[in-house]
């Protein structure tokens, strides 16, 4: 699985739009990019995941771009309890049963 | 009701002890996965496992085995408990189409096991 690249930590005023960068400049033509995030003291959960077009669900939207080598996950209305880290995937579709493979994520904080 | 449930949600125990850790999910998925977060927070894959094959993680000491008595459950026994295996541990599950690719991109997570091993 490509590697990914995310920024440690970052805020958000609530209410506001919570952007998240993600870099994966390796990425292969066959790999997705997935979203996960975990609150305090939760497993992880899943968000959100795209090949190259920008999906938008619920949750949240995904916009990569046009050369696939990095992606931004938007928490159009960030409220308190999107307070959590926040996991860039990249691996073949589905992945079969190899798990997932979890980097540094970023922590995002919900400032009220 | 809990898609992907684990017991005990809090395990204390002393070094050289063997224990194990209970999950079961009722999503209908046929694979199976545990994870370990250690105290610095990284998460890693220890197994997967379907009615076809178990895939572990070269990391993962022999004193630790997945054991699955049915589709719906896949347990982790731990033998000869040491310091260093003090960490949450979390169950998932997903669905595994034909010719072992995955029809659907979520995993679900179980609430995890905190393990101290003192």
């Amino acid at each position: 699985d490509a590697k990914t690249t995310q920024p440690t930590s970052m805020d958000c005023a609530e209410g506001r739009a919570a952007n998240l960068p993600c870099n994966h400049s390796t990425i292969s033509g066959n790999e997705y990019v997935y979203w996960y995030r975990q609150i305090h003291s939760q497993g992880p959960q899943y968000i959100i995941h795209g090949l190259k077009n920008n999906e938008t669900n619920e949750m949240a939207s995904l916009i990569i771009t046009e050369d696939r080598k990095s992606s931004t996950l938007i928490l159009p209305h960030a409220t308190l309890r999107d307070t959590a880290v926040y996991y860039c995937i990249v691996r073949v579709e589905g992945g079969g049963a190899d798990g997932l493979t979890f980097g540094k994520g970023t922590h995002l904080i919900i400032q009220p | 009701d809990t898609a992907v449930s684990q017991t005990p949600k809090y395990l204390v125990t002393q070094m050289g002890n063997d224990k194990s850790i209970k999950c079961e999910q009722n999503l209908g998925h046929d694979t199976m996965y545990w994870y370990k977060q250690d105290s610095k927070k990284f998460l890693k894959i220890m197994f997967s496992y379907n009615n076809k094959e178990l895939i572990i993680n070269e990391t993962v000491p022999n004193r630790f085995s997945p054991k699955s008595p049915d589709k719906a459950h896949l347990n982790l026994h731990i033998n000869s408990l040491e310091l260093g295996d003090s960490a949450v541990y979390f169950c998932a599950s997903s669905q595994e189409g034909a010719g072992g690719r995955s029809t659907f991109y979520e995993q679900y997570f179980g609430p995890g096991t905190r393990l101290t091993v003192t």
